[in-house]
C-alpha cells in the first residue's frame, strides 16, 4: 500500500511530441505529490508537484494532471526538447504522517533531435 | 535561500575500509534529513531519515549507519565496506512535509 507505481520504465518521443508518465498509488492518505528530473550522475531536482485538491497544474512545458477517484497522476511535457532527456520520478507523501517520501522507480525518457 | 552541500563528489575505496560521507543545510532549521541510495540505472532507496538531532530511524538493514551530530548536519558512515555498498548516495532535506531538496551526490565506488 505505500507503493507508488511508475510507468512506462522508458520513453522515446521525437522532438516536438508529447511525453506521458503515469502514477498510482493504493493509500489515499497521500496527500502531496512531487515530480522529479534527474540527469546522469546529478540528484533529482524537483520539477512540479501537486496536492490531491487540484486536478491540473501547469509550470510551463509541465503539467500535472491529477486523477483522486483513480488514485493516479501523471506528468505531460509539451513540445519535448533533447535537453528533456533526463530520468523522471514521481513521489508521494502524507504530509502529517511518516516524513517518508514515496518514490515510483523512475522513467528514462529520450526525445530525439 | 536554502542550500544543500554533500561531498566527495565521487570516492574510491577499498573493500574493509570505513566511510563518512557528510550532508549539511543553509538557510533552514530543523529540517527532516534524508539518506538515499541509487544503484546504477535504478530507483531511490531509503537508508535513512531524521527529524531532530540525534534522531535516526533506518529503513534497511545494511553495513551502514547515520548521525546527526547537529540541526542541519547528517553524516553517513561504515566501519568496514562492502562491494555492495557502491552506489550513488544522495542526501536530501524536507520541511513541513512538502518536497524534499536533494544534493548533487556522491558517487561511491568500492574495489
Amino acid at each position: 500500500q505505500q507503493q507508488v507505481k511508475q510507468s512506462p520504465q522508458s520513453l522515446i518521443v521525437q522532438k516536438g511530441g508529447i511525453s506521458i508518465i503515469n502514477c498510482a498509488y493504493e493509500n489515499t492518505a497521500f496527500d502531496y505529490f512531487p515530480w522529479y528530473q534527474q540527469f546522469p550522475g546529478k540528484g533529482p531536482a524537483l520539477l512540479i508537484a501537486i496536492r490531491p485538491d487540484v486536478s491540473e497544474k501547469k509550470e510551463g512545458r509541465f503539467t500535472i494532471s491529477f486523477n483522486k477517484s483513480a488514485k493516479q497522476f501523471s506528468l505531460h511535457i509539451m513540445d519535448s526538447q533533447p535537453g528533456d532527456s533526463a530520468t523522471y520520478f514521481c513521489a508521494a507523501i502524507v504530509t502529517s504522517g511518516t516524513y517518508k517520501y514515496i518514490f515510483g522507480t523512475g522513467t528514462r525518457l529520450k526525445v530525439l533531435a | 535561500s536554502q542550500t544543500i552541500h554533500q561531498w566527495p563528489a565521487t570516492l574510491v575505496q577499498p573493500v574493509g575500509s570505513p566511510l563518512s560521507l557528510e550532508c549539511t543545510v543553509e538557510g533552514t532549521s530543523n529540517p527532516n534529513l534524508y539518506w538515499y541510495r541509487q544503484a546504477a540505472g535504478r530507483g531511490l532507496q531509503l537508508l535513512f531519515y531524521s527529524v531532530g538531532i540525534g534522531q535516526i530511524s533506518s529503513e534497511v538493514p545494511q553495513n551502514l549507519s547515520a548521525s546527526r551530530p547537529q540541526d542541519r548536519q547528517f553524516i553517513l558512515s561504515s566501519k568496514k565496506l562492502l562491494l555492495s555498498d557502491s552506489g550513488f548516495y544522495l542526501c536530501a532535506w524536507g520541511q513541513r512535509n512538502t518536497e524534499a531538496f536533494f544534493g548533487q551526490g556522491t558517487r561511491l565506488t568500492v574495489v
